[in-house]
């Protein structure tokens, strides 16, 4: 079965503190992976994707197919990353379907 | 105004009437997709449209039409609201040959 498991409902944080919010997924198949962010009051956005390989806002996603997870990392959070995280998958290669996880709130404090 | 566009941003309505929730992008795109946002759940697509006059089922259709006759529209109707539509729901576009969504407002929909 495809899915996205995402642990954490809620991440909390102090300023200036690593963060690794998890995502682990099962997906027969070459999937492509993605992070979505919505802060408050704002449309869902694409954060990043697995097949760039960049980095935005500080963030940064490995894909691991070995142990079939896609953590999104930041080595010193900010106030303003304060936020609901999703992950998400679909095929690679052109899909007509996101998998979403069920979202981790990070809640970073001053 | 370019984009994607979502109405009503907000609606109350009464268990048994029909709904329809407009979505509308400028971008041209072939893809538009619908799907409700619920706590615990995250984000489930509804139905999704590769073009015009082409719709199919995603994840949790059951209760849901749509229709695309203009390739900027997507409306998705609830025939018959149950409480158990309450929720947020989400249109999204995308090009062809283009992973990435581009989402809409939200619309919240709440069924007394």
């Amino acid at each position: 079965a495809q899915r996205v498991t995402q642990p954490e409902k809620l991440l909390s944080v102090f300023k200036g503190a690593p963060v690794e919010l998890k995502c682990n997924y099962s997906y027969s198949g070459s999937p492509e992976l993605f992070w979505y962010v919505q802060y408050s009051r704002q449309r869902l956005q694409l954060l990043l994707r697995h097949i760039s390989r960049e980095s935005i806002k500080g963030f940064t996603a490995d894909l691991n197919k070995g142990e079939t997870s896609f953590h999104l990392k930041k080595p010193f959070a900010q106030e303003e990353d304060s936020a609901m995280y999703y992950c998400a998958l679909s095929r690679l290669g052109g899909y007509n379907k996101l998998i979403f996880g069920a979202g981790t709130r990070l809640a970073v404090h001053p | 105004d370019a984009g994607i566009t979502q109405s009503p941003r907000y609606k109350i309505t009464e268990t048994g009437r029909q709904v329809t929730l407009m979505c509308h992008q400028t971008w041209s795109h072939s893809y538009m997709f619908w799907y409700r946002q619920d706590l615990g759940h995250g984000l489930r697509l509804i139905y999704y449209s590769a073009a015009a006059d082409i719709t199919d089922k995603g994840e949790v259709p059951d209760g849901y039409v749509v229709s695309r006759s203009k390739t900027e529209n997507f409306p998705l109707t609830l025939e018959s609201a149950t409480r158990s539509q309450t929720s947020v729901y989400f249109c999204a576009s995308r090009g062809p040959g283009y992973n990435e969504q581009f989402f809409g407002p939200g619309t919240r929909l709440t069924v007394l």
